[in-house]
């Protein structure tokens, strides 16, 4: 069964304690892209990659660092979290280039940062 | 990447057939125009993609006119279940922008 996998589900921090959002999927899919949502903005694009090694910033890369050792994986780290990145995020995988190639989503990964 | 504009909200009831429309008007002669639908909390969902005139799956319709600067979603008869927000995307970048969407709500 295809699927994206994202860890934790939930969490709730403290503002500088390092964080890491792991992602992982089994289709093989060569584009991976991490998205924040929030009320009001709609989803909103952190980073992407387009292979293993190939990153790059989306609309609202700030605060954030991803990186892609592995095909399957694409990490979201979180340096030192503030609370203005408590948001619902998630993880999105495809076979080619977005968006004319539909995009997978993971269940999402709801962060609080106090 | 194509800006695109839909309506934030529609009211439907359910069994109608509702249409939500994207203006697209600056379409590159190679993209694609998607539609992708999400629940509250769960992440979006890939609905149909077309190119050009119509398209047709087992969960909605896609009308895209010659000219290609607008495009159609159709949802026939909905239910209830069919509440949620709709995103049109066109465009053939890497980064990807889905903006605010089209909150559908469905009543009985």
């Amino acid at each position: 069964e295809a699927q994206v996998t994202q860890n934790p589900r939930y969490l709730i921090t403290v503002t500088g304690k390092k964080l890491t959002v792991t992602c992982s999927q089994n289709m093989n899919h060569e584009y991976m892209s991490w998205y924040r949502q929030d009320p009001g903005l709609g989803l909103r694009q952190i980073y992407y990659s387009m292979n293993v090694e190939v990153t790059d910033k989306g609309d609202v890369p700030e605060g954030y660092k991803v990186s892609r050792k592995e095909k399957r994986n694409f990490p979201l780290i979180l340096e030192s979290p503030s609370p203005n990145q408590t948001s619902l995020y998630f993880c999105a995988t495809s076979a080619g280039p977005f968006p004319n190639q539909p995009q997978h989503f993971g269940d999402g990964t709801r962060l609080s940062i106090l | 990447l194509a800006k695109t504009t839909q309506p934030i909200s529609m009211d439907s009831y359910e069994g109608q057939e509702v249409n939500i429309t994207c203006s697209h008007n600056n379409i590159a002669t190679n993209d694609y125009i998607t539609w992708y639908q999400q629940f509250p909390s769960q992440g979006p969902r890939f609905i149909i993609q077309g190119y050009k005139t119509k398209v047709t799956n087992e969960v909605a319709s896609l009308f895209i006119p010659a000219d290609r600067k607008s495009s159609t979603l159709s949802l026939p008869r909905v239910s209830l279940s069919d509440t949620a927000v709709y995103y049109c995307l066109v465009g053939a970048a890497a980064a990807l922008i889905f903006g605010k969407g089209t909150t559908l709500s469905v009543s009985s």
